[in-house]
């Protein structure tokens, strides 16, 4: 079975600053893994995912994220917040590409201050 | 390209009346679909999949069912609902072997 732990389940980066969102995962195979970002009230929108590759992968609005396997971890980064970024984040993990099933993480929400 | 569609977008019903919240996808065929339940506070719980018309998977004992009449939609339906039914519901939807993609959401509030 494959699992996430998010850690830290609030955030609160000054504007400009270093975003770092921790994500470690559970998996039994090698994972396949993904962001998702939710703004107030709305559904769930991919930011990056990991399949095979470069583990080093870019997604939209800025943020990044490394995969490491002896570290076990997925974490998200922005090098610079933006207002904007205020808003829920979700790691999420999948065992292999046959898996119907997506295991979240609960969930870390950021706040940016100005 | 492809879109899921969501409704109503919020509903606001009585404890014991019916339920009936419709998802639907365009652009795709034979997807798998996906209700997912946020309630507040806490992360997503996966309540139903579907990977083809008729056939639903449920995950977690509870008051409600899911139906797929047809291969693009997907119907969340309870016959008499909860309190602890509230919650933010989400579908997703995705082609064999790549990414799921969410719906906008429905708040439902049971009171």
């Amino acid at each position: 079975a494959q699992s996430v732990t998010q850690l830290g389940s609030h955030v609160s980066v000054s504007e400009g600053a270093l975003v770092l969102l921790r994500c470690n995962y559970s998996s039994s195979v090698p994972p396949y893994l993904f962001w998702y970002v939710q703004y107030p009230n709305q559904g769930l929108q991919l930011l990056l995912k990991y399949t095979t590759g470069a583990t080093l992968v870019k997604g939209i609005n800025g943020f990044e994220a490394e995969f490491k396997k002896s570290e076990t971890s997925f974490h998200l980064t922005k090098p610079s917040a933006h207002m904007s970024d205020a808003a829920e984040y979700f790691c999420a993990v999948r065992g292999n590409p046959n898996d119907y099933k997506l295991s979240f993480g609960a969930g870390t929400t950021v706040t940016v201050r100005a | 390209s492809q879109t899921i569609h969501q409704w109503p977008a919020t509903l606001v019903q009585p404890v014991g009346s019916p339920l009936s919240l419709e998802c639907t996808v365009e652009g795709t065929s034979n997807p798998n679909l996906y209700w997912y339940r946020q309630a507040a506070g806490r992360g997503l719980q996966l309540l139903f999949y579907s990977v083809g018309i008729g056939q639903i998977s449920s995950e977690v004992p509870q008051n409600l069912s899911a139906s797929r009449p047809q291969d693009r939609q997907f119907i969340l339906s309870s016959k008499k609902l909860l309190l602890s039914d509230s919650g933010f519901y989400l579908c997703a939807w995705r082609r064999q072997l790549e990414t799921q993609y969410f719906g906008p959401g429905t708040r439902l509030l049971v009171l």
